[in-house]
């Protein structure tokens, strides 16, 4: 299960606190996302980013912003602006812009208090 | 932008019986449709993939079909097992590699 980390693996927030979630991968992964995870339902894309120093919203990115000033980390940041953060979180890598298998981190488990 | 249902929500079956989850895309474009499978707690792994350019292909005990008319593919496990039992995600892509996944088949097979 190497390859791909998130850190931490449960965060508690207090409403109005911005917090920041951890993505770190070795495995020289090009492309790298931010998927949010409800029960329920699938996976919804947040952020993707294809290349260091590009990134594009996905589905759900308001309230929500990221940054990729390095290839082997791509760090999501909840804002106060998100009004229902609590979700489990999961971030994924792919090794090239084709079609190919994501290979996804163990997740970050996040509660607003 | 796409739109992938997956049916059924919840499967239970006996072990040694075959499972079948379908999903239904919206966009003819997408090309590309993997499926994970979800243990609790734990990370989704792809278990088996399929482009638009194949009709079929098999793993072992997994196979999925595709049918680019009607666009819908399915996931097929045979001779289903107790470590079988987990949440499985299909999902479809049709540029770069942005995905869109189905909301989940939550299989459990019973010894």
């Amino acid at each position: 299960d190497g390859g791909i980390t998130q850190s931490p693996k449960y965060l508690f927030r207090k409403e109005g606190q911005n917090v920041t979630l951890s993505c770190e991968q070795n495995l020289n992964h090009d492309a790298m996302y931010w998927y949010r995870q409800d029960p329920g339902q699938g996976l919804r894309l947040i952020y993707y980013s294809q290349i260091v120093n590009d990134f594009q919203k996905g589905d759900i990115a308001e309230g929500y912003s990221v940054s990729r000033e390095k290839k082997e980390s791509f760090p999501l940041t909840v804002t106060s602006a998100q009004k229902n953060p609590t979700a489990f979180y999961l971030c994924a890598s792919s090794p090239e812009r084709g079609f190919t298998e994501q290979f996804f981190g163990p997740g970050t488990r996040l509660t607003v208090l | 932008g796409e739109n992938v249902e997956q049916h059924p929500s919840t499967l239970s079956v006996q072990e040694g019986d075959s499972a079948v989850i379908k999903c239904t895309y919206s966009d003819s474009a997408s090309n590309y449709f993997p499926w994970y499978k979800q243990e609790l707690g734990k990370r989704p792994q792809l278990i088996i993939d399929i482009r638009s350019n194949v009709g079929e292909k098999k793993d072992q005990r997994i196979a999925v079909t595709l049918n680019k008319t009607a666009k819908h593919f399915s996931l097929h496990i045979t001779e289903t097992q107790p470590e079988d039992s987990a949440v499985y995600f299909c999902a479809a892509s049709m540029i770069f590699n942005k995905f869109y996944f189905g909301s989940g088949t939550k299989l459990n097979v019973k010894p």
